[in-house]
């Protein structure tokens, strides 16, 4: 099992360009999440999905889109990148409903840059 | 003032010292977590409690509901336990709200 798998790592844009972060789960877990890292900060919560094909906004959404269309698959979009944005992105997974608990399960973090 | 505060913020030790990481939280929870950070970054669940205490190897973990506060112990502390702590609690069903982290340096 490979767990949490965010891709890319490592990003640099320049202000107003989009990209996307992948993350892929391989746990069957219902519920994913993005949050992003800011030094002093402690992560906060972007989006949240609790199934396939459903979507919530978090703390801090603005600025970000989300989507669900598979479950296993949770995708973060940035549509014109500010340098606001530049922090580190995690994306996390649980299964709340199976297991009990809502111990979340991280991937490694996207480090984004926003020149 | 932030739901979530964790003291200290910056901790070294020596190796071997017992250390305890504190976090107060301000509203009712439904469980709190305690959370590793790798110095390269990934982060791993290492407890999930609701009452009591839960000890895990060299931790343990500890909440007190009515005075809103945990702790985290490291007995017999090792360089490879120097990591950022994360306190997180849980609000409401999906919502984790998370502290500013403990960065715990553990010298040789």
């Amino acid at each position: 099992n490979a767990g949490v798998t965010q891709t890319p790592k490592f990003r640099v844009l320049k202000t107003g360009q989009s990209m996307t972060l992948l993350c892929a789960q391989d746990m069957n877990h219902e519920y994913m999440y993005w949050y992003r890292q800011d030094p002093g900060m402690g992560l906060r919560l972007i989006h949240y999905s609790v199934g396939e094909g459903t979507t919530a906004k978090g703390e801090v959404p603005d600025g970000y889109n989300v989507s669900r269309l598979k479950k296993q698959n949770f995708l973060l979009g940035l549509e014109s990148a500010a340098p606001s944005q530049t922090s580190v992105y995690f994306c996390a997974s649980s299964s709340p409903r199976t297991s009990g608990t809502d111990i979340q399960y991280f991937g490694a973090g996207t480090r984004l840059s926003v020149l | 003032k932030n739901e979530v505060e964790q003291s200290p913020q910056n901790l070294t030790a020596q190796e071997g010292e017992f250390i305890t990481i504190n976090c107060s939280y301000s509203v009712g929870i439904s469980a709190l977590h305690w959370l590793q950070q790798h110095p390269g970054g990934g982060i791993v669940s290492l407890f999930m409690l609701s009452s009591g205490k839960k000890k895990h190897g060299r931790l343990i973990a500890t909440i007190n509901i009515q005075e809103k506060h945990s702790s985290l112990h490291i007995t017999a502390s090792h360089p490879r336990d120097s990591a950022v702590y994360i306190c997180a609690v849980r609000l409401g069903a999906q919502k984790l709200v998370f502290g500013q982290g403990t960065r715990l340096t553990i010298n040789p």
